[in-house]
């Protein structure tokens, strides 16, 4: 199994600012996930992470609202940018275990924009 | 497009009694479908993973079963407690990474 250390746990944060959420994973893995969960619904993919090269992002989100970077192969962050209400969700990061079988979460990052 | 669907949204029972949640999907080409738990405001805890080849997985009083060909799959709860109240969320793996989560069942176990 995989260990992950996600901070802030939560926060709340004015409309038109930014925050960076940091994911550290206890081993080294070759992609990390970034998921969104909004009030009430499903978890739904960002982006993911590949160390040493552009993540690759899913329908719908943005490098310019969700920029993403991956320094190394324990390591990431996810960053809203612009807040807006819309954004406050619960930001997730995942990683796979071996064989890509099994994924393991943070404890996520409650975000509240006011 | 894979679509995940867990029935019901929320489930209340009484302390002792035995439960089983719905997860159904549309596409049956998948690699494996997991089980988590959520607690309020909280990340996912992996319960249960069931392989594509697998009919059934039990860890303690947590039995998930699969069956690929009518898409669908379930996890038994035996004997609920009050410390199993979360959200339990199942999610369909189609390839090294995609994952796609159905909206959850909210469970209430009543002490």
């Amino acid at each position: 199994s995989a260990v992950i250390s996600q901070k802030p746990s939560r926060d709340i944060c004015q409309r038109g600012t930014s925050l960076t959420i940091q994911c550290q994973v206890d081993s080294q893995v070759t992609m990390m996930f970034w998921y969104r969960q909004q009030p009430g619904q499903s978890l739904t993919l960002i982006a993911t992470a590949n160390q040493g090269s552009e993540a690759t992002y899913e329908s719908g989100f943005v490098i310019d609202k969700f920029p993403i970077s991956r320094p190394n192969l324990t390591f990431s962050t996810l960053t809203v940018s612009n807040m807006s209400p819309e954004d406050s969700s619960i930001y997730l990061c995942s990683v796979n275990g071996l064989l890509n079988t099994e994924a393991f979460f943070g404890q996520g990052t409650r975000l509240t924009v006011v | 497009k894979q679509e995940v669907t867990q029935i019901p949204a929320a489930l209340s029972v009484p302390e002792g009694e035995n439960l089983v949640l719905n997860c159904s999907f549309t596409d049956s080409a998948i690699y494996n479908l997991q089980w988590f738990r959520q607690d309020p405001g909280k990340g996912l805890t992996s319960l249960l993973l069931i392989q594509s080849s697998q009919r059934e997985q039990t860890s303690g009083r947590l039995n998930a079963s699969l069956d690929k060909s009518s898409g669908r799959s379930t996890l038994y709860i035996a004997a609920s407690q009050p410390g199993d109240s979360a959200t339990y969320l199942c999610a369909a793996r189609e390839g090294s990474y995609q994952l796609t989560f159905g909206k959850g069942t909210k469970l209430s176990v009543i002490p």
